[in-house]
Parts: C-alpha cells; structure tokens; sequence
C-alpha cells in the first residue's frame, strides 16, 4: 500500500528550463512534506520541505507547491542546471519529527 | 563533522549467513533509521529508534534486527541472509527539520 506515489519514473529537461517533479499521497494525515535528492553510489540529501499550513516554499531555484485537498505537491526547479541531474524522491510524515513515507523517486536529466 | 557514516560499503554474503551493518552519527541525533532501497520502490523503512536502548519496527522489519546500546550507533543484523535481502541499505538520523542520511550499503546475496 504505496501512500506516496511519483508516477513518472523519469524526466527530461533542456538546460535552463523549467523542471516539474509531482507527487501525490493518498494519507490525509500527513502533514510534513519533503524532497530529497540523490547521486548514483550517495545517500539522498535534503533538498526543501513543506508544511501543511503552506501552500508555497522557495528556497533559491527550488519551490515546492502543495495542493492539500488533492492531496498532490510539486516540486519546480528554474532554471535547471546539469548538475540537477539525480534521483528526486518525495517524502511524506505525520509530524516533522514522523517516520518518513517515499515515494518510488523520479530520475532527471538535464540535457545541454 | 563526518555526519552519518556506514560500514562496510559493499559486501556479498552467501544464504544463510549472517552478517552486522554499522551505523554512526556524531551529530547527537536522538532518533535515528535503517531503510532499504530497491529499483521502483523507493526507500522503506526497516527499523527505527527514537533513542538509545529503544527500538522499534518499521515497514519491512522481518529477517532483521537492529539494536541502538549507544546514542551514536545503530546495529543492523542480518541472522541468516536471503537473496531477497539483497538491496542497497541506507542509515539515517533525524536532526530538526529533516533527516540526514549516510552513503550507503550494497548487499548482495547469492
């Protein structure tokens, strides 16, 4: 029972456009969400998270969006650079200190 | 500050072997997590602690075991290794806001 789902296992983007990265979830528990990224043969590392009680975070080129009675959120990059190339998982919890939920992670690339 | 750190980095185990991942943080980190990644299917959550002498089951707990006797360090033990144990292991710990994760493990079980 996958409670957080990427549909896309992959993404192509041309260098210095727009990447959008989408996830829904299906527990309307979940209140903290997250967006990790990760290189081949590397741990994920954190890249921006969202509360419920917001709609909008940015942090520099990044910005999650989320949809609480969709129950979906999304995850912009612009412009995209080639070293944004990685595995982007999102990640739900009930609480931020929660245990996380992932989903099965989207595969971009960046093309020059 | 070396973060979160794994041992060993790789390994292959024939079935029914057991073998001992390392996981350590010096972050002081209280709760801290083993989860498996497998192609499609992101990562799940195995085991957890919410702090030392505590430990708790998680999504896939069955075949493992895990012990937590000092803060810094999280044991994950394999008693008797089966290929489909065979998958990439990642340690976790949580700080504030999110969780920090070590380099990983690739197992293979033949």
């Amino acid at each position: 029972d996958q409670q957080v789902k990427q549909n896309s296992p992959s993404l192509s983007v041309q260098e210095g456009r727009i990447s959008i990265l989408n996830c829904d979830y299906t527990n309307s528990m979940f209140d903290y969400f997250l967006w990790y990224k990760k290189y081949p043969a590397e741990g994920p590392t954190f890249l921006i998270s969202i509360s419920s009680i917001k709609d909008k975070n940015e942090d520099g080129r990044f910005t999650v969006f989320l949809n609480k009675s969709a129950k979906h959120l999304s995850l912009h990059i612009v412009p995209s650079q080639p070293g944004d190339s990685a595995v982007y998982f999102c990640a739900a919890s009930i609480g931020s200190w929660g245990k996380l939920q992932f989903g099965a992670g989207t595969q971009v690339v960046v093309t020059p | 500050n070396a973060g979160v750190t794994q041992t060993p980095k790789f390994r292959v185990l024939k079935t029914g072997q057991s073998m001992t991942l390392l996981c350590a943080q010096d972050m002081n980190h209280e709760y801290m997590y083993w989860y498996r990644q497998d192609p499609g299917m992101g990562l799940r959550l195995i085991h957890y602690s919410v702090g030392e002498g505590t430990t708790a089951k998680g999504e896939v707990p069955d075949g493992y075991n895990v012990s937590r006797l000092k803060k810094q360090n999280f044991l994950l033990g394999l008693e008797s290794a089966a290929p489909s144990q065979t998958s990439v292991y990642f340690c976790a710990s949580t700080g504030l806001y999110e969780q920090y994760f070590g380099p990983g493990t690739r197992l293979t079980v033949t």
